[in-house]
């Protein structure tokens, strides 16, 4: 069974723009979660779709926003970027909501702003 | 709100030198404790979940166990592909997301 897909592995953003992350999900799981990474802040919390639905957010900002398609793949959108939102983002798939089923979680997506 | 912390923050064993990883927690509610394995560059690893105190499970060289306010990840006889950070997480019985904590970074020495 393939693993958790994101794209694009890695991206560089000045400061201003906005980007789009996609995640693919295993096959099957109708849960997606996303994450920011960083070296001080460690892993993040940003929010879960399910359903098409988001479930559960994070505490960031509106500028994060997500949303899910009928196929489960997920998309991230991160508007008027910020130098502080260079992270690794994570996403994580899971069959049932992410509290209730182990999550799955992608290689990340590199985001530099510069 | 519900809080994980980690130690050590890194740990440095040479080969076949067994020691143990630390996970604290604070939650309302302990609905399950996760660990995961994150190496440089990659989407963390699930490694094992546990659900209440006492129980316990192992995978090849690790074996993790849970109390009702922390959990301990044993690492028996490294070897150095066991280099990685290792990561606990909690979600509790209110919250629909994950909690996790900073991590341990483990390096062996051959």
């Amino acid at each position: 069974k393939a693993g958790v897909t994101q794209t694009p592995r890695y991206l560089i953003k000045t400061r201003g723009q906005q980007v789009t992350l996609s995640c693919s999900p295993i096959s099957g799981h109708r849960s997606v979660s996303w994450y920011q990474q960083t070296p001080g802040q460690g892993l993040q919390f940003l929010f879960e779709y399910f359903s098409e639905t988001q479930r559960n957010k994070g505490n960031f900002p509106g500028r994060f926003s997500g949303r899910q398609f009928s196929n489960s793949r997920s998309e991230m959108n991160v508007s008027t970027l910020e130098l502080g939102d260079s992270a690794l983002y994570l996403c994580a798939s899971s069959s049932g909501l992410a509290g209730t089923k182990t999550q799955y979680f992608g290689p990340g997506t590199r985001l530099l702003v510069l | 709100e519900d809080q994980v912390t980690q130690s050590p923050e890194a740990l440095r064993l040479q080969e076949g030198e067994s020691s143990s990883l630390n996970c604290s927690y604070t939650v309302s509610g302990l609905r399950g404790l996760f660990w995961y394995r994150q190496d440089p560059g990659k989407g963390p690893e699930f490694l094992f979940t546990l659900y209440s105190a006492g129980e316990e499970k192992e995978k090849e060289r690790l074996k993790a166990t849970l109390t009702k306010k922390e959990s301990f990840l044993h690492i028996t006889a490294p070897k150095p592909e066991d280099s990685a950070t290792y990561l606990c997480a909690v979600r509790d019985n209110y919250g629909q997301n994950f909690v996790f904590g900073p991590g341990t970074r483990l390096s062996v020495l051959p």
